[in-house]
């Protein structure tokens, strides 16, 4: 059964940093690029950023650029995103999930909720 | 990186077929087959239901399909049932190496 287990997330301040995991199950891993994509109270989906099977590129949605890290490890079957300067805006439920930028998002996690307040 | 266009809303009946667009333009819809759409309750993970503009991801209905004109893509339900009511999200990649999802839909069957 595929899975994906996001944790970390937590209430912190303006400004603050937080860092994200994501555990990884019953798929190839290192086959498949992976995102972040994240969900404010109320509103809809908006896709944070993507990082290709080797972890060796990553492309960010401007509202996190700068901010935002993605990683990974392959060893480990883990995705990581690292927030820093953390805003208001970015308060929301955080989900991994399979696909980079291009491809589709065949499997989610449930989601991680981060609360900057 | 603006949100693709959808209705906020769309409902039909029991059996009938509904239509959700998912307006873009020529740096995103218009330019790439990498269109999908997600099926989404919430408290839950999205699921994707349609990827590649019309190919049905596994386990998903033949009652889905996807297509796309323009810098328009489209999801429509035939055959409306009522586990169909969900909320309804298209995306694309961009011109800019990274991807946007729409603003999504609510389907409501009546």
């Amino acid at each position: 059964e595929v899975q994906l287990v996001e944790s970390g997330g937590n209430m912190v301040r303006p400004g603050g940093s937080l860092r994200l995991s994501c555990a990884a199950s019953g798929f190839t891993f290192e086959d498949y690029g992976m995102s972040w994509v994240r969900q404010a109270p109320g509103k809809g989906l908006e896709w944070v950023c993507g990082i290709n099977v080797f972890g060796t590129k990553a492309t960010y949605a401007d509202s996190v650029k700068g901010r935002f890290t993605i990683s990974r490890d392959n060893a480990k079957n883990s995705l990581y995103l690292q927030m820093n300067g953390l805003r208001d805006d970015d308060t929301a439920f955080y989900h991994c999930a399979s696909g980079g930028a291009a491809a589709a998002n065949d499997y989610w996690g449930q989601g991680t909720l981060v609360t900057v307040s | 990186q603006s949100a693709l266009t959808q209705p906020a809303s769309v409902s039909g009946s029991p059996g009938q077929s509904i239509t959700v667009s998912c307006a873009g333009t020529s740096s995103d819809v218009g330019a790439y087959y990498y269109v999908s759409w997600y099926q989404h309750h919430p408290g839950k993970g999205p699921k994707l239901m349609i990827y590649d503009i019309s190919y049905r991801a596994s386990g998903v209905s033949n009652r889905f399909s996807g297509s796309k004109s323009g810098n328009t893509a489209s999801l429509t339900i035939s055959g409306l049932q009522a586990e169909d009511e969900a909320d309804y999200y298209c995306s694309s990649y961009t011109s800019s190496g990274t991807r946007v999802f729409g603003t999504g839909t609510k389907v409501t069957v009546l």
